[in-house]
């Protein structure tokens, strides 16, 4: 089955740096890639998605980035805020409605 | 709009107790998931419902969990017995439509003693 790394598990920043979080896939046929972010005590809240016919997707300050070839995406933020420190999840789907959770990233935005 | 709704937000029992947790999906939605989240086991999958029925339950980690939707506006996720590992946050989330987004609820805290 699909299984999704994540990397890193801790990130720390300035504010108004960029940060960058990477995942990887292994099954070619997944299709579908979305971004959550889980503040503290709430549920993951979806932020971004990408479909696999797209290499490159922007909302205001974030961007992923897929590459199908080499079985990988990433979430890129700019500009960071402290309101940006949470915990990000990627996730992969083959198109049907179960996602395959990465790790998750817990991105510290320091002032 | 309220979102998916669930209950409690902590429960904290004794081994081998039935736990039930209750989920309300966002009204419309047609898919409805159960979620576990552990620190050392992520974000995990337990099972999903399309339409009320159960799509894939390959997550149900054994005998003890089990999952009903009875209609589309109610689903649960019973223990039994619970045991110290089961302790974790059990989110629901729904979504409309296949590979749509998933809405989160803000999960039930269980912990098992």
């Amino acid at each position: 089955g699909e299984n999704v790394e994540q990397h890193p598990s801790t990130l720390s920043v300035q504010e108004g740096d960029s940060a960058v979080i990477k995942c990887t896939y292994s099954d070619s046929a997944s299709n579908y890639f979305p971004w959550y972010k889980q503040e503290l005590g709430k549920g993951p809240q979806l932020i971004i998605d990408i479909r696999s016919n797209v290499g490159e997707k922007k909302d205001q300050r974030i961007a992923v980035t897929l590459n199908k070839t080499a079985k990988h995406f990433s979430l890129h933020i700019t500009e960071t805020q402290p309101e940006d420190s949470a915990v990000y999840f990627c996730a992969a789907s083959l198109g049907t409605d179960k996602l395959i959770f990465g790790t998750g990233t817990r991105l510290q935005v320091f002032p | 709009d309220a979102g998916v709704i669930q209950s409690p937000r902590h429960e904290v029992t004794e081994m081998g107790q039935e736990v039930t947790l209750r989920c309300k999906p966002i009204s419309g939605h047609n898919s409805l998931f159960w979620y576990r989240q552990t620190m050392m086991r992520g974000l995990e999958l337990l099972i999903y419902f399309n339409n009320n029925v159960p799509i894939d339950d390959s997550g149900m980690p054994e005998d003890r969990f089990s999952a009903k939707m009875p209609n589309a506006s109610f689903s649960t996720l019973k223990i039994q017995p619970s045991e110290p590992r089961d302790s974790a946050v059990y989110f629901c989330a729904s979504s409309l439509g296949t590979g749509g987004e998933q809405y989160f609820g803000p999960g039930t805290r269980l912990t098992v003693t």
